[in-house]
């Protein structure tokens, strides 16, 4: 079964700086997606950014890219010029065939 | 589209009480998700459809969970009868189906269930 390690469970940054959110997964598919989402206080899921395992090449979302080592079956999150709106728990996520699972999150806390 | 729908959005409810959770997923969408969040276990799958068809229900907790899909708009997760553990915020959530395709989890905003 796939599982998604999410190890850090708080993080804190400055406003301003930059910050690496990290993920690590097991699989033994070769062809899946992965995805960060962002769960403001709100509770509402918002998917931020999305990875095709096929693809080399780095996803970027404005201030939010990823790290994708496919062979470390790494995932990390990073972003740039953290900003107070960016204060929210962070999930992690595995898909393939449409089943997705999740990390246990990581809360992410941006000091002013 | 509006995306996912669920209601209601907080239920307070006794202890030993039937609870009904629904959720309308988005058209078209082949797949449909059950979470539950806690503190303690962060984001369960409970159970998931696909084409209106159960495929996984390893992660619903007892028998006193169950979860319905009767047609491709909507699903239901009864809960007979509650109890005080119970309660947390129930997500469902939907996506397209299939390698190669955008395989997206879409959420709904969440049922928050108190059991006292």
């Amino acid at each position: 079964a796939q599982t998604v390690t999410q190890s850090q469970p708080e993080m804190s940054v400055q406003e301003a700086e930059t910050v690496t959110l990290s993920c690590t997964y097991d699989t033994s598919e070769s062809d899946y997606y992965l995805f960060w989402y962002k769960q403001p206080p709100s509770r509402q899921m918002i998917l931020v950014i999305r990875q095709e395992a096929y693809k080399q090449q780095n996803a970027t979302e404005n201030r939010f890219s990823v790290n994708f080592q496919k062979a470390a079956k790494s995932f990390s999150l990073k972003i740039s010029d953290s900003q107070l709106g960016d204060a929210a728990m962070y999930f992690c996520a595995y898909s393939d065939a449409g089943k997705s699972t999740f990390g246990d999150g990581t809360t992410l806390t941006v000091k002013p | 589209d509006a995306g996912v729908i669920q209601s209601p959005r907080h239920e307070v409810t006794e202890m030993g009480q039937e609870v009904t959770l629904r959720c309308k997923p988005i058209s078209g969408h082949d797949y449909l998700f059950w979470y539950r969040q806690t503190m303690m276990r962060g984001l369960e799958l409970l159970i998931y459809f696909n084409n209106n068809v159960p495929i996984d229900d390893s992660g619903m907790p007892e028998d006193r969970f169950s979860a319905k899909m009767p047609n491709a708009s909507f699903s239901t997760l009864k809960i007979q009868p509650s109890e005080p553990r119970d309660s947390a915020v129930y997500f469902c959530a939907s996506s397209l189906a299939g390698l190669g395709m955008n395989t997206e989890a879409f959420f709904g905003q969440g049922t928050r269930l108190t059991v006292v």
